[in-house]
């Protein structure tokens, strides 16, 4: 199984600054990544998809880039809406695993 | 528009069955792989299953294998997950989920059905 670490676990900025999630995974995966947001109940938002391609609707602010086994999810410059709970995900390899998460909060 | 919407969340003992049937509108069904993933209270979400296009194969994480089935039927544009012998780990809200093409990410996500498990 391909383990995904997710750093920070908690992120903590205010608007306007620019957030750097990283999401580091076990072995190779080549671009087979993807990030979503998740909201307070709500159901996850797919937001990246191998490693750089933004999702439909998706704001320019958000950014993916790595390849391999590193990761990173941009987002250049925080709006309030953005304060959330960000998952990677691989779709490399059976299973399909995520990361534990990275929370965004306003500081 | 395009929608998943499940349902058949409920309160079951432990070492019981439950059916849980999601219904997909807005796009055509059968050409895509539908997923099911779960998130615990408070906990992050873990892979379930995941059924190709046509049922033809089928995929699922161990710690479910031999307990719970995912089906399809293209003719209503339902997907399925029955589960049994259910355990207190198995407490999760249950996200029907579509791949993008053919076999992306997870790109349509279903509002969530809750599963109690509990005595």
């Amino acid at each position: 199984e391909i383990v995904l670490t997710q750093s920070p676990a908690t992120l903590s900025l205010s608007p306007g600054e620019r957030a750097t999630l990283s999401c580091r995974t076990s072995q190779g995966i080549g671009s087979y990544l993807a990030w979503y947001q998740q909201k307070p109940g709500q159901a996850p938002r797919l937001l990246i998809d191998e490693a750089s391609n933004r999702a439909t609707g998706i704001p320019a602010r958000f950014s993916g880039s790595g390849s391999g086994t590193d990761f990173t999810l941009t987002i250049s410059s925080l709006e309030p809406e953005d304060f959330a709970v960000y998952y990677c995900q691989q779709r490399s390899n059976w299973p399909l695993t995520f990361g534990q998460g990275t929370r965004l909060e306003i500081k | 528009e395009v929608q998943l919407v499940e349902s058949g969340g409920n309160l079951v003992q432990p070492g019981g069955s439950l059916r849980l049937s999601c219904e997909a509108s807005g796009f055509t069904f059968s050409n895509y792989v539908m997923n099911w993933v779960r998130q615990a209270p408070g906990k992050g979400l873990e892979w379930v299953s995941t059924i190709s296009a046509g049922g033809g194969s089928t995929y699922y994480t161990d710690s479910v294998k031999g307990r719970f089935a995912i089906s399809r039927d293209d003719s209503k544009n339902m997907l399925y997950l029955q589960m049994s012998s259910l355990r207190a780990e198995d407490m999760a809200v249950y996200y029907c989920v579509r791949r993008f093409l053919p076999w992306g990410a997870f790109d349509i996500w279903g509002q969530g059905t809750f599963v109690t498990v509990s005595s």
